[in-house]
C-alpha cells in the first residue's frame, strides 16, 4: 500500500553540524507534508510543513525541501545542537485524508 | 504545551480490566484523533472524530471503544486488552478533520497491559 517512509533510521552528526533527514513518499495526490520532532517522554511536536504548491519553506534553523518529481522530502537543521536530539517524522495527507507518518529517523548530537 | 491534555500518562492494566483514557484539547478545534505509537512502527491512526461525530475508524478491534462527548474532550475505553495492545496511545487535535492542517498532540498515554 502506499506509504510514507523515511531512507534512514538513525543519524548521529557532532553539534553544530547541519543535518538533512530524508523522507520518500509515493502517493503522488499527497498534497500536504509535515515535520515533527518527538522527544523521549512526549509527543511529536510540529516543527515545519509545506504545500505541494511550493518546493522550499524556510524556518528559524530549520528548512524542508520537496521534490515532487521524485516524492522526496526532506527537513535540513542548521547548526546542530544537543537539545535537537529526538526522533523526526515526516508525515503527509491529501484533502479527505488523516495524516499518514513515516517510520522516523533518531538525530543524535554529540557535543 | 501544545493546548492537548492527556490523562493518565502511565496506565498499568491487566487483561481483564476496565479502564479509559482521557484526552482535553483547549485549542478551539473541531477535530480530535487517537493514534498508536508501537515500538519501530509508524504511528497508527486509530479513530477521527469531527464535530463528535465519528469519520474514520480505521479497522480497530472493538475492545478499544472511543467516545467523543463534545468537541474538546476524547476518551478511549480500554475492555479485555491484549499484552499486543502496550503501546504510547497519542491523542491530537486539528482545526478541521482531515484537512491540510497540523495537527496538535498530547503527550501520550504509555499503556502496559500485563
Amino acid at each position: 500500500g502506499e506509504s510514507v517512509g523515511l531512507h534512514l533510521p538513525t543519524l548521529s552528526v557532532q553539534e553544530g553540524d547541519n543535518s538533512i533527514i530524508n523522507c520518500a513518499y509515493s502517493n503522488s495526490a499527497s498534497d500536504y507534508f509535515i515535520w515533527y520532532k518527538q522527544e523521549s517522554g512526549k509527543g511529536p511536536q510540529f516543527i515545519i510543513d509545506i504545500r505541494s504548491n511550493m518546493d522550499k519553506r524556510q524556518g528559524q534553523r530549520v528548512t524542508v525541501l520537496l521534490n515532487k518529481t521524485v516524492k522526496h522530502l526532506s527537513l535540513q537543521i542548521a547548526a546542530t545542537q544537543p537539545g535537537d536530539s529526538a526522533v523526526y517524522f515526516c508525515a503527509e495527507n491529501q484533502a479527505g485524508t488523516a495524516l499518514i507518518f513515516g517510520k522516523g529517523t533518531t538525530l543524535s548530537v554529540s557535543s | 504545551e501544545t493546548g492537548v491534555t492527556q490523562t493518565p500518562r502511565h496506565l498499568v492494566m491487566g487483561m481483564t480490566n476496565k479502564k479509559s483514557l482521557k484526552c482535553e484539547q483547549h485549542l478551539g478545534h473541531n477535530a480530535m484523533y487517537w493514534y498508536k505509537q508501537s515500538a519501530k512502527k509508524p504511528l497508527e491512526l486509530m479513530f477521527v472524530y469531527s464535530l463528535e461525530e465519528r469519520v474514520e475508524n480505521n479497522s480497530v478491534p472493538s475492545r478499544f471503544s472511543p467516545e467523543c462527548p463534545n468537541s474538546s474532550h476524547l476518551f478511549l475505553h480500554l475492555h479485555t486488552l491484549q499484552p499486543e495492545d502496550s503501546a504510547l496511545y497519542l491523542c491530537a487535535s486539528s482545526q478541521e478533520a482531515q484537512m491540510n492542517t497540523e495537527a496538535f498532540f498530547g503527550q501520550g498515554t504509555r499503556l502496559t497491559v500485563v
